[in-house]
């Protein structure tokens, strides 16, 4: 079975600096999806950005960006210029491309702490 | 353009009680989901459904059911609470059945069983 590990219950950072959360997959899949969600205290999840296994490309979204290493099945989340609206859960995601949402698998979250 | 509605956002219930949980969305998509979230965990699937009239098990479907009989509503419903069934639970929806189309979530209900 699939697994997704976020091995950083918790992350800080200070506000405008750089951090990078953490994620490792299993899967024996060679075509797959990666997602980072978002949680604010809203409790609304928001995407916030998405890889395909099969670009090579690292996914960026303004001030978001990922490292995706398939080899190692590595998936961090980049986020530059850190602002205090940053401050959430984190929560990467994986689904094979066969198949859809509901073959998606969650890890169990970072929170993130932005620091003024 | 509400979304995703979720209602209730919070609720109380009492060992046995039965409740219906409330999603509706108007952005017309067909693949329509219930996730459940643990503290400290991420979301697990409950039940999900591939259009009106259609619904299948997800991951953690013991003690729940559900319904779809529009494209609009797919209610959870709880019939006999029990305190393994405290947590948030959030409905999402996607416009297609591949991987790469992403979830639009509700705001989530927070369910206390006591």
């Amino acid at each position: 079975a699939q697994t997704v590990t976020q091995s950083q219950p918790e992350m800080s950072v200070q506000e405008a600096e750089t951090v990078t959360l953490s994620c490792t997959y299993d899967t024996s899949e060679s075509d797959y999806y990666l997602f980072w969600y978002k949680q604010p205290p809203s409790r609304q999840m928001i995407l916030v950005i998405r890889q395909e296994a099969y670009k090579q490309q690292n996914a960026t979204e303004n001030r978001f960006s990922v490292n995706f290493q398939k080899a190692a099945k590595s998936f961090s989340l980049k986020i530059s210029d850190s602002q205090l609206g940053d401050a959430a859960m984190y929560f990467c995601a994986y689904t094979p491309s066969q198949g859809g949402s509901e073959k998606l698998v969650f890890g169990k979250g970072t929170k993130l702490t932005v620091n003024p | 353009n509400a979304g995703v509605t979720q209602t209730p956002k919070f609720r109380i219930l009492k060992i046995g009680q039965s409740m219906t949980l409330q999603c509706t969305q108007d952005m017309n998509h067909n693949y329509m989901y219930w996730y459940r979230q643990d503290p400290g965990m991420g979301l697990k699937l409950i039940y999900y459904s591939v259009g009106a009239g259609i619904t299948d098990k997800g991951e953690v479907p013991n003690g729940y059911n559900v319904s779809r009989s529009t494209t609009e509503d797919f209610p959870l419903r709880l019939e006999l609470a029990a305190p393994s069934q405290t947590s948030v639970y959030f409905c999402a929806t996607t416009w297609g059945g591949q991987g790469n189309s992403p979830l639009h979530f509700g705001n989530g209900t927070r369910l206390t069983v006591t």
